[in-house]
């Protein structure tokens, strides 16, 4: 599995864009990108997920370069209750079978919107 | 789009008890669904997987005694807690496959809260 490197934290204002980065220098040619939110007290909820280039659906845009090795999660004019952890995940997909097709989770960025 | 149900959301327990937690999806079959811990301010970490109709495969470290898994429908899992105590106060979350989808998108129930006295 690649690895992924996130911000701990980050801070912004209501009604600013907001943009993650996400490294994942190891990505492999298979791997797909995905994110997802957490509330707390909540379980994850998945966001996008894109292989290149740019996906864009109703909560967010994912932003891909051409090598791959990072990607950036867009959250357009955020409000306060965008303020959630925000997980990077790498993967190709498929299932082998057993415990291997469980999700790694990093430790995820940390976004604070303020008013 | 598909829902994953957890019951209870919180229960609080006397320290040597035991509690089940069900997970449910509502509005799929998921032959496979996950079982995750989260502690506060740390991230989910996978504890096992739970097949139905077979025995779960646990993460090295997670004792199987202690956590039982029981996948007896294509709807429903069932996490065990067995004799409780403080340290396996946390945040218990699962999380379903459906079939056709990737497995990076994984639907996750609301997470159930458990506190051992």
């Amino acid at each position: 599995l690649a690895k992924t490197t996130q911000p701990i934290s980050m801070d912004s204002y209501e009604g600013q864009e907001v943009n993650i980065t996400c490294s994942h220098n190891n990505i492999a040619t298979n791997d797909y990108i995905t994110w997802y939110q957490q509330f707390p007290s909540q379980g994850p909820r998945f966001i996008i997920q894109g292989y290149k280039t740019k996906v864009t659906n109703e909560v967010a845009s994912l932003f891909i370069p051409a090598d791959r090795k990072s990607s950036t999660l867009s959250l357009p004019r955020v409000s306060l209750s965008d303020t959630a952890v925000y997980y990077c995940l790498v993967g190709d997909g498929a299932y082998s079978g057993g415990g291997a097709d469980g999700l790694t989770f990093g430790k995820g960025t940390h976004l604070i919107i303020q008013p | 789009g598909a829902v994953v149900s957890q019951h209870p959301s919180w229960v609080i327990c006397k320290s040597g008890t035991s509690v089940k937690i069900e997970c449910r999806s509502l509005d799929f079959q998921a032959t496979t669904m996950f079982w995750y811990r989260q502690f506060p301010k740390q991230s989910l970490m996978l504890m096992a997987t739970s097949n139905e109709g077979s025995k779960a495969t646990y993460e090295q470290g997670v004792e199987k005694d202690k956590f039982l898994i029981n996948h007896a429908s294509l709807t429903l899992s069932t996490l065990t807690v067995t004799s409780a105590h403080p340290e396996d106060s946390s945040f218990y979350i699962c999380s379903a496959r459906d079939q056709g989808q990737a497995k990076e998108t994984q639907y996750f129930g609301p997470g159930t809260r458990l506190l051992v006295l």
